[in-house]
């Protein structure tokens, strides 16, 4: 059964740091472009970085630049993200998902995604 | 970068046809993807590359990409396709989502 389920989300104050994982079952994720997604309370979807399946292709948007890392794991068959310098708009709903194999990251969308976990930056 | 516009809200009878919009200059340039995403779940693809439908997607959906608008059409619409649509316009070198369409089916 193709599957994603993330985990590690939780409270954590401004300037705090957090790993968040995506464990991926029924296919490799290396076979894949792999994407973190996050949605704000009542907001829409942000795709925010995203790995290509070569691992050669890493892209991150603007404001989370320099703050955050993504990365996988071949042998776990994992997606990560790291995220530091946390601040209180980061709050969000963080989804993994996969996208394309090949060099057309989104050819056929993101068609399988977690569950969600839920990132919150409060003090 | 670019940016989509939608409709914030699109009202529907069940068993009318919906249509939510998506805009951007150039849009039908760019590849389409719509998404569903049902209260407290994630969200699911239901059309890709402007028209096509992933497996197990009722034919109901349907898509277009042309100028500055992409569509995505629920024809005969019930009360389970209620939820927000959202859609992705990609490229080589960019991306974006629109900002969510609330479909209610009254």
């Amino acid at each position: 059964q193709v599957q994603l389920v993330e985990s590690g989300g939780g409270l954590v104050k401004p300037g705090g740091s957090l790993r968040v994982s995506c464990a991926a079952s029924g296919f490799i994720i290396s076979d894949f472009y792999m994407t973190w997604v996050r949605q704000g309370p009542g907001k829409g979807l942000e795709c925010i970085s995203y790995m290509s399946n070569t691992g050669n292709t890493i892209h991150y948007i603007d404001s989370v630049k320099g703050r955050f890392t993504i990365s996988r794991d071949n042998a776990k068959n994992s997606l990560y993200l790291e995220m530091n310098s946390l601040r209180v708009e980061d709050t969000a709903v963080y989804y993994c998902a996969r996208g394309s194999s090949g060099p057309a990251r989104w050819y056929y969308g993101m068609d399988v995604w977690g569950q969600g976990t839920t990132v919150t930056v409060a003090s | 970068s670019f940016e989509l516009s939608q409709p914030p809200s699109v009202s529907v009878s069940p068993g009318q046809t919906a249509n939510i919009t998506c805009s951007a200059d150039n849009l039908g340039r760019k590849n389409v993807c719509w998404y569903q995403q049902k209260s407290g779940q994630s969200p699911v693809l239901v059309i890709f590359q402007d028209t096509r439908r992933p497996s197990g997607i009722p034919e109901r959906f349907s898509g277009s990409n042309s100028g500055n608008t992409a569509t995505l059409t629920i024809s005969e619409t019930q009360a389970i396709d209620e939820a927000d649509y959202f859609c992705q316009g990609w490229d080589a070198t960019t991306e974006a989502f629109g900002g969510g369409t609330k479909l209610t089916v009254l």
